[in-house]
C-alpha cells in the first residue's frame, strides 16, 4: 500500500514568490492536514481537511492556503514568501474512522523542503 | 502557550539497556496521546498512542504510560538499538480538532 506523497521533495524560492505543494494521501484515506517544521517553533499545524472542506487551521497568516479535490489529493499555498518560511512542510493522512487517526496515527509523507532567498 | 511540553532536548543511552522519554501536557482536554519518531529529512513514523482512558499501552518494545493527575506521559523503550536513535516527538490531540499538538522532541542517542 503507497504511503503519503508529497512533491516536489525540495524547492528553492525567492522572497516574494508563490509556492504550491502537492499531497497524494494513501489510499482511502480522506483526511489530509498539513504541518511546518522549523528549528525555532517545532512542528505546527497549518490545516486540516476532509471531503474537500477545511475543518480546522492553526495559527498562520492568510499567506497561507490550502485545498483538498474531490480524489483527497490536497496542496498548499504559500504567497508573498518570506524568509521565515523556509521550513520542512508536511502532509499527513488518516482514515477518520472513529478515532481512526488517533488511536492508529496519522502517516506522514517526507515532506517538502522549502528555503526561501 | 506550550500545551504540550519535552523538557529534555537529548537522550543518551546504552545499547541494550532501557531509554525513558517523557512528556507533559497542559490540557485537560487532550483524549488522545501519541509518540513519532523522525529521522533528518523524513517525516515523522507514528510508534504507538494512548487513549486518555487508559494508564498503559504496549507494543513490541514500546510501552507508553500515563498520569493523568500529573499530566504526564512517558516512552519506554527496551531494549535500546542503535537503530532508535532519532528524534522522538510527543503528540496530543483532542476529539473534535484534528489536529496533533506536538512537542518539541527528544534526540535520542543509542550508544553502542
Amino acid at each position: 500500500k503507497a504511503g503519503v506523497t508529497q512533491t516536489p521533495r525540495y524547492l528553492i524560492k525567492t522572497r516574494g514568490q508563490q509556492v504550491t505543494l502537492s499531497c497524494s494521501p494513501i489510499s482511502g484515506h480522506r483526511s489530509v492536514s498539513w504541518y511546518q517544521q522549523t528549528p525555532g517553533q517545532g512542528l505546527q499545524f497549518l490545516f486540516e481537511y476532509f471531503s474537500e472542506t477545511q475543518r480546522n487551521k492553526g495559527n498562520f497568516p492568510g499567506r497561507f492556503s490550502g485545498r483538498q479535490f474531490s480524489n483527497s489529493r490536497s496542496e498548499m499555498n504559500v504567497s508573498t514568501l518570506e524568509l521565515g518560511d523556509s521550513a520542512l512542510y508536511l502532509c499527513a493522512s488518516s482514515s477518520q474512522q472513529g478515532r481512526g487517526g488517533a488511536e492508529s496515527g496519522y502517516t506522514f509523507g517526507s515532506g517538502t523542503r522549502l528555503t526561501v532567498v | 502557550d506550550q500545551q504540550v511540553k519535552q523538557n529534555s532536548p537529548s537522550l543518551s543511552v546504552q545499547e541494550g539497556r532501557i531509554s525513558i522519554l517523557n512528556c507533559d501536557y497542559t490540557n485537560s482536554m487532550f483524549d488522545y496521546f501519541l509518540w513519532y519518531k523522525k529521522y533528518p529529512a523524513e517525516g515523522p513514523t507514528f510508534l504507538i498512542s494512548i487513549s486518555s482512558i487508559k494508564d498503559k499501552n504496549e507494543d513490541g518494545r514500546f510501552t507508553v504510560f500515563l498520569n493523568k493527575s500529573a499530566k504526564h506521559l512517558s516512552l519506554h523503550i527496551v531494549p535500546s538499538q542503535p537503530g532508535d536513535s532519532a528524534v522522538y516527538f510527543c503528540a496530543a490531540i483532542y476529539q473534535g480538532a484534528q489536529k496533533l499538538v506536538f512537542g518539541q522532541g527528544t534526540r535520542l542517542t543509542i550508544n553502542p
